[in-house]
């Protein structure tokens, strides 16, 4: 079955770039997400990248897929204490009628000011 | 703009009770599903809706869950008798179409099974 897989835990300073990784299995997915969960909060959308695209740029936030690694990461330029938060990688397949998304289990951002 | 919205944000539930989750999606979707992420795991699929009926569904909804829309505007998820591993965040969502793109998550309602 599906499988999405983060590390659990990142800490960048203020500033800097953040870089979220995330690996997937299924070959067959077709839309990847990254979301956003603030503390107490629900899931916020933040970007997302057709399987037939490489790179996707949304002012601060960089995603790259690499198809064949069945790797996707995000990075975000400048880092904020406002990023602070949990990143969900998820993933979309599109099989006959399927409209599930598959998530890792989210890496949190810790920004150090 | 327009939101998905959970009602209630908490729900403290004896074992063995009845309850309702409820939702309301963006007004021009139709498309719902609900998730559940139990506290320090994954986010996880339960049950996604169209057209009256249940299109999808993972091996966790089983009998004892149920989705509804018992009107135009809300979209409901019951358990009928509630289990200590109940407890988790449910999450609803709603997309425009079910290939969109997009799926726009609620709040999340904490249900607590004591």
């Amino acid at each position: 079955g599906e499988d999405v897989e983060q590390s659990l835990f990142l800490s960048v300073r203020e500033g800097d770039s953040s870089v979220i990784n995330c690996t997937y299995t299924d070959s067959s997915s077709t839309y990847l997400y990254w979301y956003k969960q603030e503390p107490g909060a629900g899931l916020q959308l933040l970007t997302y990248i057709f399987s037939n695209m490489d790179m996707k740029q949304d002012q601060r936030l960089t995603v790259l897929l690499n198809k064949k690694d069945k790797h996707l990461s995000l990075r975000i330029a400048d880092t904020q204490t406002g990023d602070s938060a949990i990143y969900f990688c998820a993933e979309r397949t599109n099989g006959a009628g399927s409209y599930q998304l598959t998530f890792g289990k989210g890496t949190k951002l810790s920004v150090i000011p | 703009e327009p939101e998905v919205t959970q009602t209630p944000s908490h729900q403290v539930t004896q074992m063995g009770q009845e309850v309702i989750l409820r939702c309301v999606p963006i007004s021009n979707h139709l498309y719902f599903y609900w998730y559940r992420q139990i506290l320090g795991q994954k986010v996880e699929f339960l049950v996604s809706f169209y057209n009256n009926e249940i299109s999808e569904k993972s091996e966790i909804f089983d009998d004892q869950f149920s989705v509804e829309r018992p009107d135009g505007s809300n979209f409901t998820l019951k358990i009928r008798s509630t289990k200590l591993e109940d407890s988790a965040m449910y999450f609803c969502a709603s997309s425009a179409q079910g290939l969109s793109t997009e799926a726009f998550f609620g709040q999340g309602t904490r249900l607590t099974v004591v």
